[in-house]
């Protein structure tokens, strides 16, 4: 079965660093895209980026680029969100997913992330 | 960049027929999928590439896609369909391409 395992909630400073993740298994973690997904409090879903642990190639949304730090660690079968400096706007429930070609089939249960002084 | 829009909101009696839209430029060209997310929870897979249902999806929800519209309709409506719905589409350009998300009421 395949599943997506996310780190729990964090709750953070404004200025503070911070790296969630989501572990993969029930099926071969290289062979499939990771991408991440930001929901604010009350709306929709937006699309942040997405890395391919085979070979870490990594692909971010305007809109996150230089915001944010995708990565992977496929010994652990594990990718990363990462943020090395916090802002209140970044308060979200942050869910990664896997697609199968244009389809996010899989998702996981997601990460709330609350950024408060 | 494309975009997807949906309809904020829509509203159905019990037992009857919702339509919830998502329009895009020759969206008909594109496969769309569509996800239902009820409060609290992850969104789940309710529809793929125009009209496939994965298991375990009840039959009462299907899709169409035909020129700069894709369709979900949710047949025989139940309470238990309440939730937000987003229709979503990858792009060449910026990957994955989501709608605004439409709030499905059952009355």
């Amino acid at each position: 079965e395949v599943q997506l395992v996310q780190s729990g909630a964090e709750v953070k400073k404004p200025g503070e660093s911070l790296k969630i993740s989501c572990k993969g298994s029930g099926y071969s973690f290289t062979s499939y895209w990771i991408g991440w997904v930001r929901q604010m409090p009350g709306k929709g879903l937006e699309w942040m980026g997405i890395i391919y642990p085979g070979d870490s190639d990594t692909r971010y949304s305007p809109s996150f680029q230089g915001q944010v730090t995708i990565s992977a660690d496929k010994s652990i079968s594990t990718a990363y969100l990462q943020w090395s400096s916090l802002k209140a706007s970044d308060t979200a429930m942050y869910y990664c997913v896997r697609p199968s070609v244009t389809t996010l089939d899989y998702w996981g249960q997601g990460t709330l992330v609350t950024v408060s002084s | 960049s494309y975009e997807l829009t949906q309809p904020l909101s829509v509203s159905v009696a019990l037992g009857q027929t919702a339509r919830i839209t998502c329009g895009g430029n020759n969206i008909g060209s594109k496969n769309v999928h569509w996800y239902q997310q009820k409060p609290g929870q992850a969104p789940v897979l309710v529809i793929y590439r125009d009209s496939n249902r994965p298991s375990g999806i009840p039959e009462r929800f299907s899709g169409s896609n035909s020129g700069n519209t894709a369709t979900l309709t949710i047949s025989r409506a139940q309470a238990g369909d309440e939730a937000d719905y987003y229709c979503q589409v990858w792009d060449s350009s910026t990957d994955v391409v989501f709608g605004g998300g439409t709030k499905l009421t059952v009355l």
